[in-house]
């Protein structure tokens, strides 16, 4: 079946613009999560979504960032007023329930470029 | 806080050959999850292995293997008759029991070569 797929595969904007970024998680699993991966970093945890609640958004580094996950199924990073320290690419996984009993599935990411 | 640790940036192995892969990890928590991620160049994740730190036994998988010490907070991969394939960044990554936001060192670029 088909796995985790984000679009776009990259994204170039302006310093100031908002971006969406789009995650559509493997049909039945629950649990969703976004990651920022940074060059030459490992992922940075972001946000968790059980169903359609953000169950931990401890990891949003500020306000300008948010996430919806409105239907349970696919969800939307939104930064605004992007700066050049978001560069960074944005990773989306999925997983059948939460918790660490099953693989989180991850999809290809995002490449965000802030210029 | 949970900090993971991967002290080797890169590493080279020749085909055929055994390589392992180090990491450590820094928790209060007696109970979690370890886990080793794959990345190759097209950026998905893929998960290699993982372990549960309540069981004593090392995990396996076909090719890969870990040396998990939990006195230590030391939890290394090995990989076995090394394969042009894996050729990626791996990542050592930490989760606690209850919880949800995986925590990753930051890679080892591992080269196989022919």
């Amino acid at each position: 079946g088909a796995g985790v797929s984000q679009t776009p595969s990259n994204k170039v904007t302006e310093k100031g613009k908002y971006v969406e970024l789009r995650c559509d998680p493997i049909s039945g699993h629950t649990a969703l999560y976004w990651y920022r991966q940074s060059l030459g970093q490992g992922p940075e945890f972001l946000i968790y979504f059980q169903g359609t609640g953000a169950a931990d958004d401890s990891g949003l580094p500020n306000d300008r960032f948010f996430a919806v996950r409105p239907e349970g199924s696919v969800s939307t990073l939104k930064i605004q007023r992007t700066e050049r320290g978001d560069s960074a690419v944005y990773l989306c996984a999925s997983s059948l329930t939460p918790g660490t009993e099953t693989e989180q599935y991850f999809g290809p990411g995002t490449r965000l470029t802030v210029t | 806080a949970q900090t993971v640790t991967q002290s080797q940036p890169e590493m080279s192995v020749q085909e055929a050959e055994t390589v392992t892969l180090s990491c450590t990890y820094d928790t209060s928590e007696n109970n979690y999850y370890l886990f080793w991620y794959k990345q190759p160049p097209s950026r998905q994740m893929i998960l290699v292995i993982r372990q549960e730190a309540y069981k004593q036994q090392n995990a396996t998988e076909n090719r890969f293997s870990v040396n998990f010490q939990k006195a230590a907070k030391s939890f290394s991969l090995k990989i076995s008759d090394s394969q042009l394939g894996d050729t990626a960044m791996y990542f050592c990554a930490f989760m606690r029991e209850i919880g949800n936001d995986m925590r990753f060192g930051a890679g080892t670029r591992l080269t196989v070569k022919p």
